[in-house]
């Protein structure tokens, strides 16, 4: 089964510094997708970016960019000019691109704080 | 606001009580989700609908029992549950089996 393994439980930031929050996998499978989840305090949880395994471009979203390594299984987020509005819990989250296999696989979550 | 409602927000109910969380997407998507998210650990899935077929059952016990009437609506319905239940419970919904999930703001639900 695929495993998602988030090993910083707490990162803390400088306003307008630059953070990266770390994510590896664990599959067999060659072709999934990978997703960063933002989840702020007492609110909803919303997708911050997304990579499909098959493109080698990594993938941007304005001041969030992921560092995707296929071969090393690792999928980090960098978020740059951080804002206070950053802070929040960051879930990485693996999703097979198999027909017969529907499941979603998060981390266990990374608390991000912002320091003005 | 991301188009995909539950409620209630909160519930408490006590071990013998039946009770019933709903979900809603005003979003259009063809699949939706049951997660329940509990303290320190990492998201579990617990149902996937599909098209409203059920195609995923993460081995959840039978005190939670799933119901999707059609593709906008998704209900979690609970009876005798456990202490060990209480967790915040997300529904999502995506256009796509593949494609990100759209989450709600979850039920807070409280088993005494």
């Amino acid at each position: 089964a695929q495993t998602v393994t988030q090993s910083q439980p707490e990162m803390s930031v400088q306003e307008a510094e630059t953070v990266t929050l770390s994510c590896t996998y664990d599959t067999s499978e060659s072709d999934y997708y990978l997703f960063w989840y933002k989840q702020p305090p007492s609110r909803q949880m919303i997708l911050v970016i997304r990579q499909e395994a098959y493109k080698q471009q990594n993938a941007t979203e304005n001041r969030f960019s992921v560092n995707f390594q296929k071969a090393a299984k690792s999928f980090s987020l960098k978020i740059s000019d951080s804002q206070l509005g950053d802070a929040a819990m960051y879930f990485c989250a693996y999703r097979s691109a198999s027909e017969n296999n529907n499941d979603m696989r998060f981390g266990a979550g990374t608390r991000l704080t912002v320091k003005p | 606001e991301t188009g995909v409602t539950q409620t209630p927000r909160h519930l408490v109910m006590g071990m013998t009580n039946k009770k019933s969380l709903k979900c809603e997407q005003h979003l259009g998507h063809n699949a939706m989700y049951w997660y329940k998210q509990s303290a320190k650990k990492p998201l579990e899935l617990m149902f996937v609908y599909n098209f409203k077929e059920q195609t995923e059952n993460n081995s959840v016990p039978s005190r939670f029992s799933p119901e999707c009437p059609n593709s906008s609506h998704l209900f979690l319905h609970l009876h005798t549950l456990q202490p060990e239940d209480s967790a915040l419970y997300l529904c999502a919904s995506s256009p796509g089996r593949f494609a990100a999930g759209y989450f709600g703001p979850g039920t807070r639900l409280t088993v005494t």
